[in-house]
C-alpha cells in the first residue's frame, strides 16, 4: 500500500530563518510526487510534479527535490506570506487504473512570525 | 481555483437527509474527482470519473455516490447523511489519469464545508 509520511507536522519561522519540510514515500512505482500549497479555508494549490530521482524544481523562495524515499521542500529566507500547510502526495505507476490516484501526507503547518 | 467552482460552500443539514454537491468546471478535462479532508487523516479519494458516465470508487465510497451527465459537472451525493460523513469536501480535475507531463496534475476547487448533525 502506498503510504505518504511529512514532518514535521508543524514548524515555526522567524521571517528569513531558511529550513525544510519533508516527505517520506513508499510507493509501487513512483509516477509523480507533488507538492501543493493549502490555505485556510481554500482548495489545495498546485506547486511542483517531481518524476525522478535527482530532480528538482524551484519556484520563489521554494524549492523541492526528490530521492528514492524521500522529497523536501527547502524554504529559503521565508516571509509570513509562506505560511500554510504544505502538502505532499505520490502517485504511483499504473496498477489496474488509469485514473492516477493521488496518496496525501498529512501535511506541515508552516507558520512564518515577522 | 483553475476554472473550478463548487456548491454549496458551507452546508447544514441533518442526520438521515439526502445532500447533494455539486462541482463544475470550465476546463474540458476529462477527469474529475471527489476528495474528503478530515483531521489526522489528510485527503481520501472517494470517487473519481474518466468520462460522461463513467465513473469509479475510491478508498472512502462507502454512503456516497456520484453521476456526471456533461463533461463539466460531477456531482457527489450523500443518500443519507451521517454524522460522519462531516468534512470538507473538495473536488479536483485533470487533463489525463496517468499519462505523461503536466496533464496529470490535479487542480483543486475551493471546497464545500458539511456538517452533519
Amino acid at each position: 500500500e502506498d503510504q505518504v509520511t511529512q514532518s514535521p507536522e508543524a514548524l515555526r519561522l522567524q521571517e528569513g530563518e531558511s529550513s525544510s519540510l519533508n516527505c517520506s514515500y513508499t510507493v509501487s512505482g513512483l509516477r509523480g510526487l507533488f507538492w501543493y500549497r493549502q490555505d485556510p479555508g481554500k482548495g489545495p494549490e498546485f506547486l511542483f510534479t517531481l518524476y525522478s530521482a535527482g530532480e528538482e524544481k524551484e519556484k520563489e523562495r521554494l524549492k523541492a527535490t526528490l530521492t528514492k524515499k524521500e522529497s523536501f521542500l527547502h524554504i529559503t529566507a521565508p516571509k509570513p506570506e509562506d505560511s500554510a500547510t504544505y502538502l505532499c502526495a505520490v502517485q504511483a505507476k499504473a496498477g489496474g487504473t488509469s485514473y492516477g490516484k493521488l496518496t496525501f501526507g498529512q501535511g506541515t503547518i508552516l507558520t512564518v512570525h515577522p | 481555483d483553475a476554472g473550478i467552482t463548487q456548491s454549496p460552500r458551507h452546508k447544514v443539514t441533518e442526520t438521515g437527509t439526502p445532500v447533494t454537491l455539486r462541482c463544475h468546471q470550465t476546463e474540458n478535462h476529462r477527469y474529475m474527482y471527489w476528495y474528503r479532508q478530515d483531521p489526522g487523516h489528510g485527503l481520501r479519494l472517494i470517487h473519481y470519473s474518466y468520462g460522461v458516465k463513467d465513473t469509479d470508487k475510491g478508498e472512502v465510497s462507502d454512503g456516497y455516490s456520484v453521476s456526471r451527465s456533461k463533461t463539466e459537472d460531477f456531482l457527489l451525493t450523500l443518500e443519507s447523511a451521517t454524522s460522519s460523513q462531516t468534512s470538507v469536501y473538495f473536488c479536483a480535475i485533470s487533463a489525463t489519469g496517468l499519462a505523461g507531463g503536466p496533464g496529470n496534475i490535479q487542480y483543486f476547487g475551493a471546497g464545500t464545508r458539511l456538517s452533519v448533525l
